[in-house]
């Protein structure tokens, strides 16, 4: 079975710029969760979102949204772009969306955004 | 809120010694503990996961941590260390909402 992948792998924006990542779960999976990883650190919680609906939010500026599609796949949109944001983000499903305690969490390779 | 520390940013062994890898955790619910497995280029592999019950959890690849809540610790060890188990690894807490708050990880070196 596949796991969760995620595209593009690499990505290469501007200053200023919108970046979409995008993110296909697990076969069966319900619920994407994104999270993001700067250098040297342990990810931090983005969003997650079940059945298209946000289920929670992390301490990320409104310059982040996310949306869940009808078929579960995701997209995590980036706008106005600054140097802080070059990371590593990383999806991640489960099975249902009660969070990571009961439901456990499956991540993708990442897609790797470098702001230039 | 729950947050985790992870003691020592590096860690050297060497092949076929003891790995031990610390954990405290700070939570004001009963916690959810976790350890996953970062390879390089690659995303975050479950090891082990502790939720209530056996306070010593086993996980994949001969690792283990043991639940102390006197000393609020969830350490991750292993008895011999192989070439394959460098890698980083990062203990993550959760309570009843929707976030996995990770530490900043340790990087396991593994010498011959």
């Amino acid at each position: 079975d596949a796991g969760v992948t995620q595209s593009p792998t690499h990505l290469i924006k501007t200053r200023g710029q919108h970046v979409t990542l995008r993110c296909s779960p697990i076969s069966g999976h319900k619920s994407v969760s994104w999270y993001q990883q700067v250098l040297g650190q342990g990810p931090q919680f983005i969003f997650q979102y079940y059945e298209k609906e946000e289920r929670g939010r992390g301490n990320f500026p409104d310059r982040f949204s996310a949306r869940q599609f009808p078929n579960y796949s995701s997209e995590l949109n980036v706008n106005a772009l600054l140097l802080g944001d070059s990371a590593l983000y990383l999806c991640a499903s489960s099975l249902e969306g009660q969070g990571p305690s009961y439901s456990p969490l499956h991540f993708g390779n990442g897609t790797r955004l470098t702001v230039t | 809120a729950q947050s985790v520390t992870q003691l020592g940013s590096h860690v050297s062994v060497s092949e076929g010694a003891l790995v031990l890898l610390r954990c405290n955790y700070s939570s004001s619910v009963p916690p959810y503990l976790f350890w996953y497995v970062q390879y390089p280029n690659q995303g975050l592999q479950l090891l082990l996961k502790y939720t209530t019950g056996a306070t010593l959890v086993k996980g994949i690849n001969g690792f283990e941590a043991e639940f102390k809540k006197s000393e609020t610790s969830f350490h991750l060890t292993k008895p011999s260390a192989h070439m394959s188990d460098a890698a980083e690894y990062f203990c993550a807490v959760s309570g009843a909402g929707y976030a996995l708050n990770f530490g900043k990880g340790t990087s396991l070196l593994v010498t011959p």
